[in-house]
């Protein structure tokens, strides 16, 4: 059974700061890792993706992936108050086709 | 360009009954994927096509719930007969060849009282 971890939350950071998402999986197969932003009521939104170990810089948005620890983290940077979501992280399997969920981490940012 | 279009948006209904949901995907995308988040559970796939033929059915709950993709352009969730721990938000994702990239549609909320 593939695993996805993520701490529920809420984490909560001032507007500003940089807000530290983590999640751990459990397929050491896995090729592909993406975090998605659901904000409440919405649709999940795809933010991010990285395939290799190391950091992947998109405007304030940072991924981080090292696969020798089966760990993936997303940084934002400078947080908004619009930032505040539920972050879902999700690893794909070898095949590329399905993805498996973490639950999601609640961030709050506070003006 | 017009996202992943599903319908209705809301549903409500009454236990016993039967409740049909509709995807339209991404044209062009050959990968499916009908999906429920509950707060308890989250995100859990429930089937999933390629080029309209049916995957992986594993995460359907039961016998009561059954999917079909005519074609390309259209996919259905049925679930005969209702009953309230069906109640969730349903949603359809697609992707193109290859790709993990995954899009969400705007999603079915569903009651069943």
């Amino acid at each position: 059974q593939k695993e996805v971890e993520q701490n529920s939350g809420p984490l909560s950071v001032p507007e500003g700061a940089i807000a530290s998402l983590n999640c751990t999986y459990s397929d050491r197969g896995s090729q592909s890792f993406f975090w998605y932003r659901q904000y409440s009521g919405k649709s999940p939104e795809l933010i991010m993706f990285i395939y290799s170990n190391g950091d992947k810089e998109d405007g304030r948005f940072t991924a981080q992936l090292n696969k020798a620890s089966q760990y993936v983290s997303l940084l934002i940077r400078d947080s908004q108050p619009s930032d505040s979501a539920t972050y879902l992280c999700a690893v794909g399997d070898s095949g590329y086709s399905t993805l498996t969920f973490g639950k999601g981490t609640m961030l709050l940012v506070s003006p | 360009d017009a996202g992943v279009i599903q319908s209705p948006r809301h549903e409500v209904t009454e236990m016993g009954q039967e409740v049909t949901l509709r995807c339209k995907p991404i044209s062009g995308h050959d990968y499916l994927f009908w999906y429920r988040q509950t707060m308890m559970r989250g995100l859990e796939l429930l089937i999933y096509f390629n080029n309209n033929v049916p995957i992986d059915d594993s995460g359907m709950p039961e016998d009561r719930f059954s999917a079909k993709m005519p074609n390309a352009s259209f996919s259905t969730l049925k679930i005969q007969p209702s009953e309230p721990r069906d109640s969730a938000v349903y949603f359809c994702a697609t992707s193109g060849r290859g790709y993990n990239e995954q899009f969400f549609g705007p999603g079915t909320r569903l009651t069943v009282l």
